[in-house]
């Protein structure tokens, strides 16, 4: 079945330093890729997302390339700020009778003054 | 426009009870999912409805879990006589048309805690 890998956290940076979290997947024909974010105390909701290989999704800051050949959707921030604080979620649909989504466990990242 | 809603925000149920968790989706979204999110870990998807038909209930663990949206819209789980592996967030999310890529919307959950 489909399942997705991330980098396990806690992470915790200063501001202004590079982030990335990584991000594999596994799943049968052509999935679409996401990132979502949970701030402190807020719901899920959407960072970025790529629907075919090759693409780049992009956001507040934060990138991720859709790798086919090495099914990767790696995230990516040149310089973190205190409000990048929060957990954030790989995620996959790759269709079939509905496109549901099948997310990682999660990564925790902190951003220190 | 308005988000997601979910009703109630926090629920303590004692063990054997039965407990039901309202979503509101955005309206006019076709498809309508739930997912259940453990202390620590990604989000599991539950079910899935479009429009009024719950076309897959294979995560649902157990025949104790039960979903419907009967008129398209609002949409109901219900937990019966609740265990305490039960105790989670319970995420309801929305999307347009239920195509592919297309960005499900989340509400803010229901945690739901079982003594």
């Amino acid at each position: 079945g489909d399942s997705v890998t991330q980098m396990e956290g806690p992470v915790t940076l200063s501001e202004e330093a590079f982030l990335t979290i990584n991000c594999t997947y596994t799943a049968t024909g052509y999935p679409s890729l996401f990132w979502y974010v949970q701030y402190p105390g807020e719901g899920l909701q959407l960072l970025l997302k790529a629907t075919k290989a090759d693409d780049k999704g992009s956001n507040k800051g934060f990138e991720a390339t859709y790798r086919k050949e090495t099914t990767s959707f790696h995230l990516e921030k040149g310089s973190v700020q205190v409000s990048d604080s929060a957990v954030y979620f790989c995620a996959l649909s790759s269709g079939g009778s509905n496109y549901k989504l099948t997310f990682g466990k999660g990564t925790l990242l902190t951003v220190n003054p | 426009g308005a988000g997601v809603s979910q009703s109630p925000r926090y629920k303590v149920a004692k063990r054997g009870q039965d407990v039901a968790l309202r979503c509101d989706p955005i309206s006019g979204h076709v498809s309508l999912f739930w997912y259940q999110q453990a202390l620590g870990q990604g989000p599991e998807f539950l079910t899935y409805f479009q429009n009024e038909a719950q076309l897959d209930k294979s995560g649902l663990p157990s025949d104790r879990f039960f979903a419907e949206r009967p008129e398209g819209s609002v949409s109901t789980l219900k937990i019966q006589r609740t265990q305490q592996e039960d105790s989670a967030v319970y995420l309801c999310a929305s999307s347009l048309a239920g195509t592919r890529g297309e960005t499900q919307y989340f509400g803010p959950g229901t945690r739901l805690l079982v003594l």
